[in-house]
């Protein structure tokens, strides 16, 4: 049969504005999470990580929250440039190491 | 900055053909990973390895897969019979450490296409 590709959600943002990208994750157990930006034609890339005793970290220019209560994850990107647009993947580390990855969304940044 | 690299960037294979995908992991690192991800879909993970064996497998990690660490800094991913299905991008990934411990760096992946 045919398989049916994922629609990703698209979030387009004004070139220096903030942007949000959140992501569900599904295993309370989880114990480590990763958000990782792709580029067209490129490699999953590391932005930031965070541990389940945390519920947030910062980076440069970014900053991730995590609500284990509700399963919940997200990426803050500040002051968003062009440079920015990619699709963005959350990923849990549920045991072992297998990362598990989110569907992902695309970010689009406009001038 | 150190980066996994992988080759060739694009394969093109006849079904039923042997494919071998080609990955330099980051120097000090321990641990190797092989993922894929066919278009339009998530990541997966096909399987994990360190110390010269490896640690786990999904289910799409049959009995034609097989990985090996031929030397100090090649980590291969062998397709021994492709079928269609296995058209993807392969992408390998390496880690300081396992688990929670260490973030896995990726490569930029192989474009495998089965004809």
């Amino acid at each position: 049969g045919e398989s049916v590709g994922l629609h990703l959600p698209t979030l387009s943002v004004q070139e220096g504005d903030n942007s949000i990208i959140n992501c569900a994750y599904s295993n309370s157990a989880s114990d480590y999470f990763i958000w990782y930006k792709q580029e067209s034609g490129k490699g999953p890339q590391f932005i930031i990580d965070i541990r389940s005793n945390m519920d947030k970290r910062q980076g440069q220019r970014v900053t991730v929250l995590l609500n284990k209560t509700v399963k919940h994850l997200s990426l803050q990107i500040a002051a968003t440039q062009p440079g920015d647009s990619a699709v963005y993947f959350c990923a849990e580390n549920m045991y072992g190491n297998k990362l598990v990855f989110g569907a992902g969304t695309i970010l689009r940044v406009k001038s | 900055e150190p980066e996994v690299t992988q080759t060739p960037s694009h394969q093109v294979t006849q079904m039923g053909q042997e494919v071998i995908l080609r990955c330099v992991p980051i120097s000090n690192h321990l641990y190797f990973y092989w993922y894929r991800q066919i278009l339009g879909q998530k990541v997966e993970f096909l399987v994990s390895f360190y110390n010269n064996e490896i640690s786990e497998k999904s289910e799409i990690f049959d009995d034609q897969f097989s990985v090996e660490r031929p030397d100090g800094s090649n980590f291969t991913l062998k397709i021994r019979s492709t079928k269609l299905e296995d058209s993807a991008m392969y992408f390998c990934a390496s880690s300081l450490a396992g688990g929670s411990n260490q973030p896995q760096h990726f490569g930029d992946g192989t474009r495998l296409s089965i004809l």
